[in-house]
């Protein structure tokens, strides 16, 4: 079954350039999630969307930026990047199952991102 | 003081054992409870997933909810060294609710099964 898919699987910047990650979604899922996982800790929410809306956002820097396209895949904008800001990044996606949001997220397997 | 608190272990048992992992959460609201799998470096993969209280069962894996005590749990039956892990706990507000869905999890069980 396909999977979602997340590029570039691991990137590497300087303090201060700016980053770009990309999300395709499972097939026929309508929402995206992001998390981001730093170093021994649990994926921490940064934001939603539904229908290339924003849905719901959580601890996401203003620094970063985020959209869903119309083909549901999802981009996470990164500037003025920082050394903290070195962690996993994961996207995950659900479907909305006759008006309700399943919750069931299927998570992509992240990009590594480093920042020196 | 963290909305899911989960013990982060290590945790090391034999091959065959029975394996409890727990998670406690304070947010009420919380109807949705999942359990995920992660491999070092790897993405969450998904487990188990419970509405409500009650208990559900996979294969080797029992996922129990105990919405009164605030209290979830997995059980893995006969545990192999392909177990070795980190399991998290997840849990939402439910579909409709404020939190449109999105997890909160809890820091993670490192499991080791050692043959």
């Amino acid at each position: 079954a396909a999977g979602v898919i997340q590029s570039p699987r691991h990137l590497i910047k300087e303090k201060r350039e700016t980053a770009t990650l990309k999300c395709y979604p499972i097939p026929r899922h309508d929402t995206v999630y992001w998390y981001q996982q730093g170093p021994g800790q649990d994926p921490q929410f940064l934001i939603s969307f539904y229908e290339k809306m924003q849905s719901d956002k959580g601890s996401i820097p203003d620094r970063f930026s985020a959209q869903q396209f119309s083909d549901y895949h999802s981009e996470l904008n990164m500037s003025s990047l920082e050394l903290g800001d070195s962690a996993l990044y994961f996207c995950a996606s659900s479907l909305e199952f006759r008006g309700r949001r399943t919750d069931t997220q299927y998570f992509g397997p992240g990009t590594r991102l480093t920042v020196l | 003081q963290k909305e899911v608190e989960q013990d982060p272990g290590p945790l090391s048992v034999p091959e065959g054992a029975i394996v409890s992992l727990n998670c406690t959460y304070s947010n009420s609201a919380f109807q949705y409870f999942m359990w995920y799998r992660q491999y070092s470096r790897k993405g969450p993969e998904l487990l188990m997933y419970t509405y409500s209280s009650g208990n559900k069962e996979d294969g080797r894996f029992t996922a129990q909810v105990d919405k009164s005590s605030k209290y979830i749990s997995l059980f893995i039956r006969d545990s192999q060294p392909s177990d070795s892990a980190t399991y998290l706990c997840a849990m939402s507000d439910g579909a409709g609710g404020t939190s449109y869905g999105k997890l909160t999890f809890g820091q993670g069980t490192i499991l080791t099964v050692h043959p």
